[in-house]
């Protein structure tokens, strides 16, 4: 059974400051893999999709790395504002054929302070 | 473009009574999916329908049922509420390739259900 597991729960930082989330997850054959963003009484809104073949993806001040092999995933927050303050979750896709198997991460509570 | 809608987006019901949650999106997604959010529990699936027509049974199922109703609808149905069904609903939809793997998935905003 997949497990995924994400490190830190929360964290606080100032503005400006560079952040990495990690997310692990235990069975690596995988098709890819989800970074969502959460806030408050809301849905969740997908980030970044890495696809298995892939090692990063970026948009904006984000980057998601991948290594598969390791069955890590880092999500790294450059410049933070608070606006980036939510939770973010990270989902792994082990689907086969019409088999739908995508697993979810409990979070990490992102607090960016002016 | 709405992306994907849900009613209602809260509700208070009482034991044993039943209702359905609606839920459409309008990005021509071939999949769409039922998810429940518990403190402490994360994101656990409870329906998904990988096309028009079909429907399976997610990581929680008990006490729901399903309706792909077309390509753009899926309502979820509490027969008979419980207690335990309190929690956030939220729908979602994608583009699954054959091969399996979902593009990206979009959620909706919610329901919030409390059972009494």
């Amino acid at each position: 059974k997949q497990e995924v597991t994400q490190i830190p729960a929360a964290l606080s930082v100032p503005e400006g400051e560079n952040l990495v989330l990690n997310c692990s997850f235990t069975d690596s054959a995988i098709y890819n893999l989800q970074w969502f963003r959460q806030d408050p009484g809301k849905g969740l809104t997908s980030l970044l999709l890495i696809q298995s073949s892939q090692r990063e993806q970026t948009s904006g001040r984000l980057n998601a790395s991948l290594d598969k092999s390791s069955g890590r995933s880092t999500l790294y927050i450059a410049a933070s504002q608070p606006g980036d303050s939510a939770t973010y979750l990270c989902a792994v896709d082990n689907s086969g054929g019409s088999n739908y198997k995508l697993t979810f991460g409990k979070g990490t509570l992102l607090t960016v302070n002016p | 473009n709405a992306g994907v809608t849900q009613t209602p987006k809260f509700q208070v019901l009482k034991t044993g009574q039943s209702m359905t949650l609606q839920c459409a999106q309008d990005m021509n997604h071939n999949s769409m999916y039922w998810y429940r959010q518990d403190p402490g529990m994360g994101l656990r699936l409870i329906y998904y329908s990988a096309s028009e027509g079909t429907t399976d049974k997610g990581e929680v199922p008990n006490g729901y049922n399903v309706s792909r109703l077309n390509k753009r609808e899926f309502s979820l149905r509490l027969e008979s509420a419980a207690p335990s069904q309190t929690s956030v609903y939220f729908c979602a939809s994608s583009y699954r390739s054959l091969g399996g793997a979902d593009e990206k998935l979009f959620f909706g905003s919610g329901t919030q259900l409390s059972v009494l």
